[in-house]
């Protein structure tokens, strides 16, 4: 299993800023992805991240925006970048550990933006 | 086009019932799903999974069954408490194309003691 540190919890923030989340495992992982959750909507999914090179993004997210760092193999952050309030979400670090097919998540970032 | 539907509106049940929730999707080809329960402020938890060869899988009050015809997913909770209430969402991972996984939109149970 993995156990996923993910700060900040929630935060409030202004428009034009940026924010930086961390999303810590307790175990090496390969896989490490990002998830945005907006009320009342699925999971989607950013990026993956990957360790020493770039993060693959999915169609509709851009690493101007969403930047995303991954150093080693139990640390990423994600970066939302220029706020603006149509980035008011849940954000969500998720690893899936070699072998089990199954995804472990943070507990979220809950993100307002004024 | 591909889409993951779950029923978007809220299922209440009594307390000892059973709890069926409805996953369908459409143009996928999945080589796996996968249940997954999301309590308000924390990330979801992996419940069960099912592959593509597989009818039914059980996990103590749990049982997932999964139709490749009539692509769909069930996902039952027998006896249910309240401690049970939470969204539950269901996710597949296709055969082919990007690795991922694609979320359903979940369904909000509560139950009523």
């Amino acid at each position: 299993s993995a156990v996923i540190s993910q700060k900040p919890s929630r935060d409030i923030c202004q428009r034009g800023t940026s924010l930086t989340i961390q999303c810590q495992v307790d175990s090496q992982v390969t896989m490490m992805f990002w998830y945005r959750q907006q009320p009342g909507q699925s999971l989607t999914l950013i990026a993956t991240a990957n360790q020493g090179s770039e993060a693959t993004y999915e169609s509709g997210f851009v690493i101007d925006k969403f930047p995303i760092s991954r150093p080693n193999l139990t640390f990423s952050t994600l970066t939302v970048s220029n706020m603006s309030p149509e980035d008011s979400s849940i954000y969500l670090c998720s690893v899936e550990v070699q072998g089990l097919e199954k995804l472990f998540f943070g507990s979220g970032t809950q993100l307002s933006v004024l | 086009s591909q889409k993951i539907e779950q029923n978007s509106e809220a299922l209440n049940i009594q307390e000892g019932k059973t709890a069926t929730l409805t996953c369908n999707y459409t143009n996928y080809s999945p080589a796996y799903l996968q249940w997954y329960r999301q309590d308000p402020g924390r990330g979801p938890v992996f419940l069960l999974l099912i592959r593509e060869n597989e009818k039914e899988k059980r996990k103590e009050r749990l049982k997932v069954t999964f139709d490749t015809t009539l692509k769909q997913s069930l996902f039952h909770i027998t006896a249910s408490q309240p401690a049970d209430s939470a969204t539950y969402l269901c996710a597949l991972t296709p055969t082919s194309g990007t690795y991922k996984y694609i979320f359903g939109t979940g369904t909000r149970l509560k139950v009523l003691a």
